[in-house]
């Protein structure tokens, strides 16, 4: 079975652009979240969608958005980037939204703002 | 405002030895702990996981610890390998049985096992 997917997996922007990242989750899989990673601030969790229903958000501003779409891929979108914003960004997708269902990762999408 | 925090950015041991990984976490609704591991250019996978309800877990080489009352867990891989040479990652949820998607990360342990 396919694990998740990213794309693209590395991306090189200007302060100012937007960007759109995506995910492919397992197949199967109807929930997916996206999380932040930065040295030394381990992951930050962005936001978790279901059924193309956002269920949950972090504390990023609203320059972070995404969707679900009907056959459970994602996409998140920056807009207007900062060079703050250069990170790994990592999508990861499970079964539904039980507790006790793991989590499967992705390799992530590099973002490097310049 | 971190709620779970791993102190220690790395960690060397030696092969055979045991590795020992700590977590605090300040949230006291966290009710579900997990351990990741990651290797460079890859994502995060799943380790082992411990219910507010348990104080202990165990699978295989890794055992996870929990002491709800100092807000604490620690992970523990007897005997360490270079295999698991990684970085460990604990993380907590929050908010009841169907609040799986959304994970609390601490920053991270870079493990380093020496043969």
């Amino acid at each position: 079975k396919a694990g998740v997917t990213q794309t693209p997996r590395y991306l090189i922007k200007t302060r100012g652009q937007q960007v759109t990242l995506s995910c492919s989750p397992i197949s199967g899989h109807r929930s997916v979240s996206w999380y932040q990673q930065t040295p030394g601030q381990g992951l930050q969790f962005l936001f978790e969608y279901f059924s193309e229903t956002q269920r949950n958000k972090g504390n990023f501003p609203g320059r972070f958005s995404g969707r679900q779409f009907s056959n459970s891929r994602s996409e998140m979108n920056v807009s207007t980037l900062e060079l703050g914003d250069s990170a790994l960004y990592l999508c990861a997708s499970q079964r539904g939204v039980m507790l006790k269902e793991t989590q499967y990762f992705g390799p992530g999408t590099r973002l490097l703002v310049l | 405002d971190q709620q779970v925090k791993q102190n220690s950015p790395s960690l060397s041991v030696q092969e055979g030895r045991i590795s020992i990984l700590n977590c605090d976490y300040t949230n006291s609704m966290f009710d579900y702990f997990l351990w990741y591991k990651k290797y460079p250019a890859e994502g995060p996978t799943f380790l082992i996981s411990i219910s507010s309800i348990k104080d202990k877990n165990e699978d295989g080489r890794f055992t996870v610890f929990l002491n709800k009352s100092a807000k604490h867990l620690s992970l523990h891989i007897v005997p360490s390998q270079p295999g698991d040479s990684a970085v460990y990652f604990c993380a907590a949820s929050a908010g009841g049985n169907n609040q799986g998607g959304k994970l609390i990360f601490g920053q991270g342990t870079e493990l380093s096992v020496k043969p």
